[in-house]
């Protein structure tokens, strides 16, 4: 089966700036899909952004980009312009066989 | 309503009790999925439905914890004998195929169990 590995507890950044919430996978699948998705105190899970393994270019969502690298098998996710509203928690995600969840990363925004 | 609701947002019950907890997914979703997330943990798979039937249970953790879909909408996750280690979020998830489409999520049942 495949693991989800979010190695940052907590991350803190200044509103304005940027911050990468890291994660690293392992499967065995040769096609599968990633996923960033954030949970506000309120629960609801809410996607962020997706990468579909067999694509090569970085998956790119407004102020949210992602460093898909596939032989490392890590997909780290990029927050630009920090916005107060992105305080959450951060889930990173993957698809193939089943859809498994990192542990989460808390992500903090300094005014 | 638009999104994926559950109901009850949050069951109390004593240890041994029977519990239902009910998602009504987005109108038109095929797939269904059920989770549970523990205190600080990402939510861990239990179970996922194509239509009616169990595409995948291999994540429910014994036979104390059941799920149905009889007409293809909405689902209830059952729950014999609870246990106090039963106590979590329990997510509901719907999306149009598969999970290769956006998975959306209800905003959870939070069952505490005593």
């Amino acid at each position: 089966a495949q693991t989800v590995t979010q190695s940052q507890p907590e991350m803190s950044v200044q509103e304005a700036e940027t911050v990468t919430l890291s994660c690293t996978y392992d499967t065995s699948e040769s096609d599968y899909y990633l996923f960033w998705y954030k949970q506000p105190p309120s629960r609801q899970m809410i996607l962020v952004i997706r990468q579909e393994a067999y694509k090569q270019q970085n998956a790119t969502e407004n102020r949210f980009s992602v460093n898909f690298q596939k032989a490392a098998k890590s997909f780290s996710l990029k927050i630009s312009d920090s916005q107060l509203g992105d305080a959450a928690m951060y889930f990173c995600a993957s698809y193939r066989p089943d859809m498994r969840f990192g542990a989460g990363t808390r992500l903090t925004v300094k005014p | 309503g638009a999104g994926v609701s559950q109901t009850p947002s949050n069951k109390v019950t004593e240890k041994g009790k029977y519990v239902e907890l009910r998602c009504d997914p987005i109108s038109g979703h095929t797939a269904l999925y059920w989770y549970r997330q523990s205190l600080g943990q990402g939510p861990e798979f239990l179970i996922y439905f194509q239509g009616t039937g169990a595409a995948d249970d291999s994540g429910l953790p014994n036979d104390r914890f059941f799920a149905v879909r009889p007409e293809g909408s909405v689902s209830t996750l059952k729950i014999q004998r609870t246990e106090r280690g039963d106590s979590a979020v329990y997510l509901c998830a719907s999306s149009l195929i598969d999970s290769y489409n956006e998975q959306f999520f209800g905003p959870g049942t939070r069952l505490t169990v005593l």
